[in-house]
């Protein structure tokens, strides 16, 4: 089974500045994806950026990259010049396995401050 | 516009009465999904279904029902055996190639409350 874990609950950024979030995963399958999907106040789901776990190169979307360690198993994401509109829940998740159900950690909130 | 709707936005229910929630993909997707998201939590999947006709147990299936009767359309029923049936739901679909589901893409949520 897989799982997800993302060890900060809230984070907070000054406009303009970086931050990282965090996430680690557990799985056994050697086919597998990660994702960072946003979910801002309307709650809607949105997909920020995906990594194919057999690609080496580290997934660039514009302001959104990601650091993948494939071998700590980890899978953090980089915002560059942080804006208020970035204000939300991000959840780390990873596909995989027999079943090819998507399994959620927990979540981060992040707010951006001016 | 392709996408993914779910109806309503907001559902209230009485205690013992079982509700039936929509979601309709018009993104030609094999797989979809049902999940259930509480105040401070990520989200847990309750069934999904890969294929018209077929459909598994998540984590948390225990007092909810499904059918996949049509490939666009994936309806919940949390029934009244669900003991705490009050929370945010979430509806997605994706693309299944190969072994390995591709992202998936979400409704707008319905917001069920039961009193």
């Amino acid at each position: 089974a897989q799982t997800v874990t993302q060890s900060q609950p809230e984070m907070s950024v000054q406009e303009a500045e970086t931050v990282t979030l965090s996430c680690t995963y557990d799985t056994s399958e050697s086919n597998y994806y990660l994702f960072w999907y946003k979910q801002p106040p309307s709650r809607q789901m949105i997909l920020v950026i995906r990594q194919e776990a057999y690609k080496q190169q580290n997934a660039t979307e514009n302001r959104f990259s990601v650091n993948f360690q494939k071998a700590a198993k980890s899978f953090s994401l980089k915002i560059s010049d942080s804006q208020l509109g970035d204000t939300a829940m991000y959840f780390c998740a990873s596909t995989g396995g027999n079943n090819n159900d998507m399994r959620f950690g927990a979540g981060t909130r992040l707010t951006v401050k001016p | 516009d392709g996408g993914i709707t779910q109806s309503p936005k907001y559902l209230f229910r009485k205690e013992g009465q079982n509700v039936t929630l929509s979601c309709e993909q018009n993104l030609n997707h094999d797989a979809m999904y049902w999940y259930r998201q509480d105040p401070g939590q990520g989200l847990r999947l309750i069934y999904y279904s890969q294929i018209v006709n077929d459909f598994q147990k998540g984590d948390i299936a225990e007092g909810y029902s499904v059918s996949r009767e049509k490939k666009e359309s994936f309806p919940l029923t949390v029934t009244s055996a669900q003991k705490n049936p009050t929370a945010f739901y979430l509806c997605a679909s994706s693309l299944n190639l190969g072994t390995v589901s591709y992202e998936q893409y979400f409704g707008p949520g319905t917001r069920l409350t039961v009193t």
